[in-house]
């Protein structure tokens, strides 16, 4: 299995450019979550997803948009890029809540000049 | 507003110490807690704890949590430099919200 799949691993925008972080899982679980993470920080909630359709508001979402259409993509929208949105961007899934552990993708890191 | 905090957020010890790491939190409808070890990349998995009281074990880690007192700790013995790295904890929520702690930076000298 593949688990959970982000593209691209590394990326430079220019500020105000737009892109999208993809994000794809293959376990058919219901839950993903989208984090950012700074250096020597903790992970950032930006936003969360229950179920294909359903999209909820961690705890950064400004600046962020993202959809859930399908089960298995949950991609992470940037509009009119930030230098404070450079940051490494993990992608997490998990069957349900609070009965399984997240699995997470390999991370996407994203630099804004 | 649920949160979760970390103490401390930065350690050094020596090899063959053993260490304790504190996550408190605040939460509505509390689900579980999670410790998770970050090592220049994804985190991985370490514990996942829902009861008050009982001890999680792997090896030299263990963990356990106080639902009464809304905090965990997780506790290394005999320290290795492999286990030099951020340690985080995280609240699940039985909205499906799960939120991080700002982690604590672990450095093991030989």
């Amino acid at each position: 299995n593949a688990g959970v799949t982000q593209t691209p691993k590394f990326r430079i925008l220019k500020i105000g450019q737009s892109m999208t972080l993809q994000c794809a899982q293959d376990m058919n679980h219901n839950y993903m979550y989208w984090y950012r993470q700074d250096p020597g920080m903790g992970l950032k909630l930006i936003y969360y997803s229950v179920g294909a359709g359903i999209t909820d508001k961690g705890e950064v979402p400004n600046g962020y948009n993202v959809s859930r259409s399908t089960t298995e993509d949950f991609p992470l929208r940037l509009e009119l890029a930030a230098p404070s949105q450079t940051s490494v961007y993990f992608c997490a899934s998990s069957s349900f809540s609070g009965a399984n552990v997240l699995t997470f993708g390999a991370g996407s890191r994203l630099t804004v000049l | 507003e649920d949160k979760v905090v970390q103490s401390p957020l930065s350690l050094v010890v020596h090899e063959g110490d053993t260490v304790t790491l504190n996550c408190s939190y605040e939460v509505t409808n509390f689900r579980s807690l999670l410790w998770y070890k970050q090592e220049k990349k994804a985190p991985t998995f370490l514990f996942m704890l829902t009861s008050s009281g009982i001890e999680k074990k792997s090896g030299r880690l263990s963990s356990i949590l106080d639902k009464k007192e809304l905090f965990s700790i997780l506790n290394i013995t005999a320290t290795q430099t492999g286990d030099s790295a951020i340690y985080l904890c995280a609240l699940y929520n039985q909205g499906g919200k799960l939120i991080f702690g700002q982690g604590t930076e672990l450095s093991v000298k030989p």
